[in-house]
């Protein structure tokens, strides 16, 4: 069966620090993979999606950047936190052919003070 | 208007009622549908997925979809405190992206 690793659980950075957040699945080949960012009360929010190794689409402009160096492996970056990059940001998958059914990691709630 | 638009709630019904969660799209062209349960803290959770015109059960979760109305609904029978978190409505549209509402709380009182 398929299963998805995202981790810090939590993290707690300050203003203008780096981050690295890493996400990875298995049980399954070229998944498509996803990064959502959820802030307080709100809903998701796609930041980044990937169909395939080195292959990144950016939906929202930000300090944020993505990188898939393997198949099965998905890295959220940033060079300097925001106040504002606070949220639970959420690694997701779902089968290559497209945007059907997504399954979610557990989360990394991130505050930046 | 917004692609997908959910009432925010809180949506309040005591144990054993019905609780009816309401979602309506934007893109008439839109094929696939799914609603995500999510607990407080925690990530979502896919419970429903619809496809088709109609009603679709899975236990005391009904997923219905009116595609002429561009209005998909999911009916909890019997509902249980545990059913307490918010509910979000995912709409693949055109472009074949998932497109989720900002939720619908749900609380179930004992």
């Amino acid at each position: 069966s398929q299963t998805i690793h995202q981790w810090p659980a939590t993290l707690v950075q300050p203003v203008g620090s780096p981050l690295s957040l890493e996400c990875t699945v298995e049980g399954t080949s070229n998944p498509n993979l996803y990064w959502y960012r959820q802030a307080a009360g709100r809903g998701l929010q796609l930041l980044f999606y990937s169909v395939g190794i080195g292959q990144i689409s950016s939906e929202v402009p930000q300090n944020l950047s993505a990188s898939r160096p393997q198949d099965r492996q998905f890295i959220l970056s940033s060079k300097k936190l925001l106040l504002s990059d606070s949220g639970f940001y959420l690694c997701a998958w779902s089968v290559p052919r497209g945007w059907e059914k997504l399954f979610f990691g557990s989360g990394t709630q991130l505050s930046v003070l | 208007q917004k692609e997908v638009e959910q009432n925010s709630g809180p949506l309040s019904v005591p144990e054993g009622a019905i609780a009816s969660l309401n979602c309506t799209y934007s893109d008439r062209g839109s094929q696939s549908f799914f609603w995500y349960r999510q607990y407080s803290g925690k990530s979502p959770e896919l419970i429903m997925s619809i496809y088709s015109n109609g009603d679709k059960e899975d236990g005391r979760f009904t997923a219905q979809l009116n595609k002429a109305s561009q209005y998909v609904s999911l009916l909890i029978r019997d509902s249980q405190p545990s059913d307490s978190a918010t509910y979000l409505c995912a709409v693949n549209n055109q472009g074949g992206k998932l497109i989720f509402g900002q939720g619908t709380e749900l609380s179930v009182k004992p």
